[in-house]
């Protein structure tokens, strides 16, 4: 089964304003990744959130993941047009397969 | 800063011909993967590899593909006989560690194109 499922969603913001997705997930994690896309690009690693973590901050980045809800959200703060891209959640699971499973993407636009 | 470097960056390609997408890892990780994103869909998982070897495949990775590493800086990724479907944008990444503890690196893709 699929891991690694953001609520699909695309996102429009103003500049200046916080940007909030979710993700959600089925089995049993070691962590829990987020990457960043822009439109044509690679992928670039945000933050991972290990499964005994609650939360975690990076810059204008907040995580965090609630393991009884098999959930996560990633904030970023204080919105910049940069900060527009499609962000993906990445699970590691914590029993069979030694990958990551990524969802479908949210797609972030920051209005300047 | 190193990086994974991927060529090409764009193939077109007759269905039934076959394509080689060629990937350089970061030179002390020792996980390689390959990834795929279909145009609007998932990122998919194709195959790892480690220590020369396929660690792990997924059920898309199937007898039309194949990996090699086949000079120790390079790490490409076959697909024998190209179908419509075939079609997407194929990334390579590689990690540090030998498990999925830390985060992955990837390179910018390469587009495939499948006529």
């Amino acid at each position: 089964s699929q891991q690694g499922e953001e609520d699909p969603q695309a996102l429009s913001i103003q500049e200046g304003e916080n940007a909030t997705m979710n993700c959600s997930y089925k089995t049993s994690i070691n962590n829990l990744q987020w990457y960043r896309q822009n439109s044509g690009r690679g992928l670039v690693h945000l933050i991972l959130i290990r499964s005994n973590e609650r939360e975690k901050h990076s810059g204008r980045l907040r995580v965090t993941l609630d393991t009884s809800k098999k959930s996560s959200s990633l904030l970023i703060t204080a919105s910049r047009a940069a900060d527009t891209a499609s962000y993906f959640c990445a699970t590691d699971p914590l029993y069979g397969n030694n990958r990551l499973a990524f969802g479908k993407g949210n797609q972030v636009v920051v209005i300047p | 800063e190193p990086e994974v470097t991927q060529t090409p960056s764009h193939q077109v390609t007759q269905m039934g011909q076959e394509v080689i997408l060629r990937c350089v890892p970061i030179s002390n990780h020792l996980y390689f993967y390959w990834y795929r994103q279909i145009l609007g869909q998932k990122v998919e998982f194709l195959v790892s590899f480690y220590n020369n070897e396929i660690s792990e495949k997924s059920e898309i990775f199937d007898d039309q593909f194949s990996v090699e590493r086949p000079d120790g800086s390079n790490f490409t990724l076959k697909i024998r006989s190209t179908k419509l479907e075939d079609s997407a944008m194929y990334f390579c990444a590689s990690s540090e560690g030998i498990d999925l503890t830390g985060e992955l690196f990837f390179g910018e893709g390469s587009r495939l194109t499948v006529l």
